[in-house]
């Protein structure tokens, strides 16, 4: 099955700063890589994700990086604003040969804090 | 449009009694999740619902574990004889037929066992 390991487990910046979390996965055959927002009491909302047939994807002041090669995926905030404090979650498809039947596998997850 | 609805929305009981944790999934959203989030951990994957086909059931952690989908929409996920271990958020999320296809969540049961 997969493993999703993700760094930083907390991550401080200042306002306007940029902030960059990590994840590598185990499963080559991984094709889907969705990135989380959960904050305070809440479910976690779907930020960006990205297919194994890019590298990159921008939303903003969001952006996903993906190398297939090494196995590891990037999540990528500038302008950071107070607002983006939260947990930030990356996940892969679960399951033998990456096909999943539609389950994820996520990180452990960062704690985000801006700073005013 | 309305999102993934749960409830209830936080939930305690005394260890050995059962519990029922209702989901509303998206209109239209023929896949349906169950995962597990224990405090300050990431979510665990316990049972997934795909249409009318089996569902996969391989993240059920014991056989006090069970899940339904009646008529291809509701789902109640059912623990009985709870333990304290069991205290978690349970969040369920619904998606688009498909591989691959963006989970949408629901802000979760939170479930606390005496």
């Amino acid at each position: 099955g997969e493993n999703v390991e993700q760094h930083p487990s907390t991550l401080s910046v200042q306002e306007g700063d940029s902030a960059v979390i990590k994840c590598t996965y185990s499963d080559s055959a991984s094709n889907y890589f969705p990135w989380y927002k959960q904050e305070l009491g809440k479910g976690p909302q779907l930020i960006i994700d990205i297919r194994s047939n890019v590298g990159e994807k921008k939303d903003q002041r969001i952006a996903v990086t993906l190398n297939k090669t090494a196995k590891h995926f990037s999540l990528h905030i500038t302008e950071t604003q107070p607002e983006d404090s939260a947990v930030y979650f990356c996940a892969a498809p679960g399951g033998a040969g990456g096909t999943s039947y539609g389950k994820l596998t996520f990180g452990q997850g960062t704690i985000l804090t801006v700073h005013p | 449009g309305a999102g993934v609805s749960q409830s209830p929305s936080n939930k305690v009981t005394e260890k050995g009694k059962d519990v029922e944790l209702r989901c509303d999934p998206i209109s239209g959203h023929t896949a349906l999740y169950w995962y597990r989030q224990s405090l300050g951990q990431g979510l665990e994957f316990l049972i997934y619902f795909q249409g009318n086909s089996a569902p996969d059931k391989s993240g059920l952690p014991s056989d006090r574990f069970s899940a339904e989908r009646t008529g291809g929409s509701v789902s109640t996920l059912t623990i009985q004889r709870t333990q304290q271990e069991d205290s978690a958020v349970y969040l369920c999320a619904s998606a688009r037929q498909g591989l691959n296809q963006p989970q949408h969540f629901g802000d979760g049961t939170r479930l606390s066992i005496l």
